[in-house]
């Protein structure tokens, strides 16, 4: 399966804890975004790469996240001193940034914070 | 405004009718849109998008994009028990990400 993956599946972490996520896109994609679902609310866009550069922040990602694509394949979301507010699922998705850039998604890693 | 809006449903259909999902969009957010159809526990998968106005077909699922309106439907003939999930309508800016409604539940009834 060459698919987006993500890992892990699943992370449980108490509040203060800090967590990191990995996502490793399609292959050949070289447009990665990081979103965040919760509960009842579509997706919601928190960071993009393409390649290496981070080009986009939503102001979403407060001073406790961080995401970085150190050589243009895989990437990581850290996310500093959790808060419960941030438990929900966090999707990645890869696009080849060709033409509209249709988005596919991992299957996510659903954070909880107690 | 938010960006795209979706009626959440749910909705119902019967085995074999037609569902239709709506969504609007506002000025912020007119270049692509694209419909996600994500199960209950797992992520979106993306089903179909469409650029221009008009209607476009990929087996059971259409597609309909009218800019002046600012409105995008999705169609799914001869709906399965299988196509019960939430149906996620997105459209893209200039920037590429994607913004979200909030999806709506289709419950198709044997």
């Amino acid at each position: 399966d060459t698919g987006v993956s993500q890992d892990p599946r699943h992370k449980i972490t108490k509040r203060g804890q800090n967590v990191t996520f990995r996502c490793d896109p399609i292959s050949e994609h070289n447009r990665l975004y990081w979103y965040r679902q919760t509960l009842g609310q579509g997706p919601e866009f928190l960071t993009y790469f393409q390649n290496e550069a981070q080009l986009e922040k939503s102001r979403l990602l407060s001073d406790r996240f961080s995401a970085e694509r150190p050589k243009g394949s895989f990437s990581t979301l850290e996310i500093q001193r959790t808060e419960q507010g941030d438990s929900a699922m966090y999707l990645c998705a890869s696009s080849t940034g060709q033409g509209v850039g249709e988005q596919y998604f991992g299957p996510g890693t659903r954070l909880t914070v107690t | 405004q938010k960006e795209v809006e979706q009626n959440s449903g749910p909705l119902s259909v019967p085995e074999g009718a037609i569902a239709s999902l709506n969504c609007t969009y506002s000025d912020r957010v007119s270049q692509s849109f694209f419909w996600y159809r994500q199960y209950s526990g797992k992520s979106p998968e993306l089903i179909m998008s469409i650029y221009s106005n008009g209607d476009k077909e990929d087996g059971r699922f259409t597609a309909q994009l009218n800019k002046a309106s600012q409105y995008v439907s999705l169609l799914i003939r001869d709906s399965q028990p299988s196509d019960s999930a939430t149906y996620l309508c997105a459209a893209q800016t200039g920037a590429n990400n994607l913004f979200f409604g909030t999806g709506t539940r289709l419950t198709v009834i044997p």
